[in-house]
């Protein structure tokens, strides 16, 4: 199995609906992380958590919510999908301290039409 | 906000050339990670550069962490097709010690 498992894979679905997207992960590491990846843009940070009760906003979490159901579990909702939230979407884990390097899932491409 | 650019964007080489990938920034980074990202996956980190200074090679591939630790290359020698994929940067640095991502560089190597 995969250290950091997303779900699911791919997804279309339609403006205005309400989507969640999974991510578990076995490494018993502390922080998650949410981020979306768009072409030329690289890797934005959606939301992160270093701990169960931790959850903070990142620099694009404007329609977006998460929740942080157990270490090893932490979600990411959009609440009303729109067309500009087309995107890749990785779910990261981290131990303490950024000079570990984060550990990736492979991804939800995520489709709104 | 602290930005990391990476030059060039694209690359494509042959087979056995030298390249190099540089990630710039005006800021200064506690440390900074270079990742490998092949289509549908997620990143995989490569290395991690803490010193400024600091030089790490992995097999071909040599990584350099500038004296201010404010930029840093990566050179890969006699590139193969395996090297295909999204090279990105990530910066560390600041109170809330979590990554910033450069906008990638894609390699492309050919036979």
């Amino acid at each position: 199995d995969a250290d950091v498992t997303q779900t699911p894979r791919n997804r279309i679905t339609k403006t205005g609906k309400r989507i969640m997207l999974e991510c578990s992960q076995t490494k018993g590491h502390d922080r998650m992380y949410w981020y979306r990846q768009d072409p030329g843009l690289g890797l934005r940070l959606i939301y992160y958590s270093f701990d169960v009760k931790d959850i903070n906003k990142g620099e694009i979490s404007d329609g977006y919510s998460v929740s942080r159901q157990a270490q090893a579990k932490f979600s990411l909702s959009l609440e009303s999908a729109i067309p500009n939230q087309t995107a890749l979407y990785f779910c990261a884990t981290s131990d303490s301290g950024t000079d570990y390097g984060y550990t990736f899932g492979s991804g939800t491409r995520l489709t709104i039409v | 906000t602290q930005l990391l650019e990476q030059s060039p964007q694209f690359l494509s080489i042959q087979e056995g050339e030298n390249l190099t990938v540089y990630c710039n920034s005006s800021s200064v980074f506690s440390s900074l990670q270079w990742y490998r990202q092949e289509p549908g996956e997620g990143p995989v980190l490569l290395v991690t550069v803490v010193t400024g200074g600091e030089v790490k090679k992995l097999k071909r591939l040599t990584f350099q962490f500038g004296d201010a630790r404010k930029d840093s290359s990566l050179h890969i020698t006699a590139a193969q097709p395996g090297d295909t994929g999204l090279y990105l940067c990530a910066g560390a640095g600041g109170t809330a010690s979590k990554l910033t991502f450069g906008t990638g560089t894609r390699l492309q190597v050919t036979l």
